[in-house]
């Protein structure tokens, strides 16, 4: 079974200066995928950015970039130019590319963002 | 394009009862996956339906069970409801196939049982 950890439970980053949350994940798959998930106060689970494993290449999307490291098995989500309204929870989420189109995720505990002003 | 629709939106139960939560996928999406959030346990997987099928099972009781209908529409019961089942319920749908890798989620349904 895969398992994903995010081992800082809370963090806060100053408005404009650049914050990076952890993820490692431990799976003996090879194809699958990653995601970084928000979920503000509104609970509603929006999704950030996803990875490829097969894609070297890091993704990118505006101030959210992932750093990718296939063989330690390690998934951390960069914000640039943080802003107020990237306050929220952060959850680094794995789906397995095998069982026939299934579509299961398996979460992190989570991380607790807070942006100060 | 609507998005993911969970209703309702708040829900109190007393223990020992049933729930019937309901979840409406976005336009052509067929698969539905539901999750089950708490402050202790995180985000656990209950199960996916796609074409009407249990597709896929999380490893909680068979008091959780959940269906789909011919429109994708989904709806997911709890049965002889305890107090730890308690949570944030969480619908997700999504395009199937390997190409289509993102899942949209609702804004979920919180379940106080008191």
């Amino acid at each position: 079974a895969q398992t994903v950890t995010q081992s800082q439970p809370e963090m806060s980053v100053q408005e404009a200066e650049t914050v990076t949350l952890s993820c490692t994940y431990d799976t003996s798959e090879s194809d699958y995928y990653l995601f970084w998930y928000k979920q503000p106060p509104s609970r509603q689970m929006i999704l950030v950015i996803r990875q490829e494993a097969y894609k070297q290449q890091n993704a990118t999307e505006n101030r959210f970039s992932v750093n990718f490291q296939k063989a330690a098995k390690s998934f951390s989500l960069k914000i640039s130019d943080s802003q107020l309204g990237d306050a929220a929870m952060y959850f680094c989420a794995y789906r397995s590319n095998s069982g026939a189109g299934s579509y299961q995720l398996t979460f992190g505990k989570g991380t607790k963002l807070s942006v100060i002003p | 394009k609507a998005g993911v629709t969970q209703t309702p939106r708040y829900l109190i139960k007393t223990r020992g009862q049933q729930v019937t939560l309901s979840c409406s996928p976005i336009s052509g999406h067929r698969s539905v996956s539901w999750y089950q959030q708490t402050p202790g346990q995180g985000l656990q997987f209950l199960f996916e339906y796609f074409s009407e099928t249990q597709r896929n099972k999380g490893n909680f009781p068979g008091r959780f069970s959940g269906r789909q209908f011919s429109n994708s529409r989904s709806e997911m019961n709890v049965s002889t409801l305890e107090l730890g089942d308690s949570a944030l319920y969480l619908c997700a749908s999504s395009l199937s196939g390997a190409v289509y890798i993102e899942a949209f989620f609702g804004q979920g349904t919180r379940l106080t049982v008191v």
